[in-house]
């Protein structure tokens, strides 16, 4: 079993905070993906990212893989209430394995 | 990218029958998923369900209890049979069309009394 532990478990601010959710493994991947989920409904994919340091942006979300493709991190600057949600995230293994972290539930209140 | 759709999305059922979930794909692909979620917590995988071949399933999940079958690349099913309590869940299907990217379907909510 790959473990991919994610802190925090859970995580409640007010609108307008930044947050980072961290997703942290011992084992190396091959590429790591974020997912958000909302209730009822399944995950959807927010990013990928395979380079080791690779940053990427998605208007107010900030995508880091470590340089070692063992963590990644997940920054939100200025939390708004859409962004209410159990973020996930996946490292997958050539192959396409996919191992999912421990899960984030975020709730950016009004 | 992929859009997946799952019937039904939501069921109450008796404890000792199955219910079979269908899972159907936009376009044809070789690797599909079915996961089990409790709400509000990550996913756990039940088995690779790939056409052509037998369904790998994961430490826990054994055929007998979550058959599976898989007669096309576009559709999957998934059946949970004499369901118990301890069944209620959420499944779901994904697919990866190409490269290390995964596409879910919406789930079926599964309540068992």
């Amino acid at each position: 079993t790959q473990l991919l532990e994610q802190s925090p478990q859970f995580l409640s601010i007010q609108e307008g905070e930044n947050l980072t959710v961290y997703c942290n493994s011992s084992s190396v991947f091959s590429s790591l993906q974020w997912y958000r989920q909302e209730p009822g409904e399944g995950p959807v994919l927010l990013v990928t990212v395979v380079t080791g340091g690779e940053v990427k942006k998605l208007k107010r979300l900030t995508f880091q893989f470590g340089d070692a493709r063992k963590d990644s991190s997940l920054h939100i600057t200025a939390a708004q209430p859409g962004d209410t949600g159990l973020y996930l995230c996946a490292g997958a293994h050539t192959g396409n394995q996919f191992y999912f972290g421990t899960g984030t539930s975020l709730t950016v209140i009004p | 990218s992929a859009v997946i759709s799952q019937k039904p999305s939501r069921d109450i059922c008796q404890r000792g029958t199955s219910l079979t979930i269908q899972c159907q794909v936009d376009s044809q692909v070789t690797m599909m998923f079915w996961y089990r979620q409790q709400p509000g917590q990550s996913l756990t995988l039940i088995a690779t369900a790939n056409q052509g071949s037998e369904a790998t399933y994961e430490s826990g999940f054994v055929i007998d209890k979550f058959p599976i079958s898989r007669p096309n690349l576009t559709f999957s099913t998934l059946t949970v049979s004499n369901m118990s309590p301890e069944d209620s869940s959420i499944y779901l299907c994904s697919v990866v069309p190409s490269g290390e990217t995964q596409y879910f379907g919406p789930g079926t909510r599964l309540l068992v009394l």
